[in-house]
């Protein structure tokens, strides 16, 4: 079965710092997947997503996460944070054949320090 | 970009009675819309999926006749949470795909709706 582990519940960073937020998956197959970002009282916003093809993959808002099958990862990173950022990311995967069952991360709060 | 809204955004009610909510997608068609449950610190669970003029479809384990699912026109979807009890209380989340894009697209959230059931 399809699942997805953010072992990082809550991260802090500085102003300015880098950041790279966890995601492992477990799937059988060729997964899709997908990061999102949640703000207090708003909706999830698509970051970015991977199909196939290039393994790194350039999003919205300057972030960019690494496919690694080999790993079973799709960590997502940021080479300098802003005061902005600070909200909750999800991870999420959906399988090939059914596209529509999103298995998401418990999510990973961020806290950026000014 | 694609709006999906969500009434109301948060909402208190006793024991045993029934809560409605709402999801609309503000500008575009949705013929599938998706109800997710989220408890604090956890994942979003997919509850059912929801298409327009048919009956949802429920995952495992989730009560279709105590969340009532109508997807009455391409932009509405209500859940309704019927004879509501404290272990109903979470966060509602509502998603939608437009009409005529590949399901692998993208989904596009509402902004959740908390519900506390005392």
């Amino acid at each position: 079965a399809q699942s997805v582990t953010q072992p990082d519940i809550h991260i802090t960073v500085s102003e300015g710092a880098s950041l790279e937020l966890r995601c492992n998956y477990s799937y059988g197959a060729t997964p899709y997947l997908f990061w999102y970002v949640q703000s207090p009282g708003q909706g999830l916003q698509l970051l970015l997503k991977y199909f196939s093809g290039d393994t790194l993959v350039q999003g919205i808002k300057g972030f960019e996460a690494e496919f690694k099958r080999s790993q079973s990862s799709f960590n997502l990173r940021k080479p300098s944070v802003h005061w902005s950022d600070a909200a909750e990311y999800f991870c999420a995967v959906v399988g090939f054949g059914n596209f529509n069952k999103f298995y998401f991360g418990s999510g990973t709060k961020l806290n950026v320090k000014p | 970009g694609a709006v999906v809204s969500q009434h109301p955004s948060w909402v208190i009610c006793k024991s045993g009675t029934s809560v409605k909510i709402e999801c609309r997608s503000l500008d575009f068609q949705a013929t599938t819309m998706f109800w997710y449950r989220q408890f604090p610190k956890q994942s979003l669970m997919l509850m059912a999926t929801s298409n327009e003029g048919s009956k949802a479809t429920y995952e495992q384990g989730v009560e279709k006749d105590k969340f009532l699912i109508n997807h009455a026109s391409l932009t509405l979807s209500t859940l309704t949470v019927t004879s509501a009890h404290p272990e109903d209380s979470s966060f509602y989340i509502c998603s939608a795909l437009e009409k005529g894009i590949s399901s692998y697209n993208e989904q596009f959230f509402g902004p959740g709706t908390r519900l506390t059931v005392l």
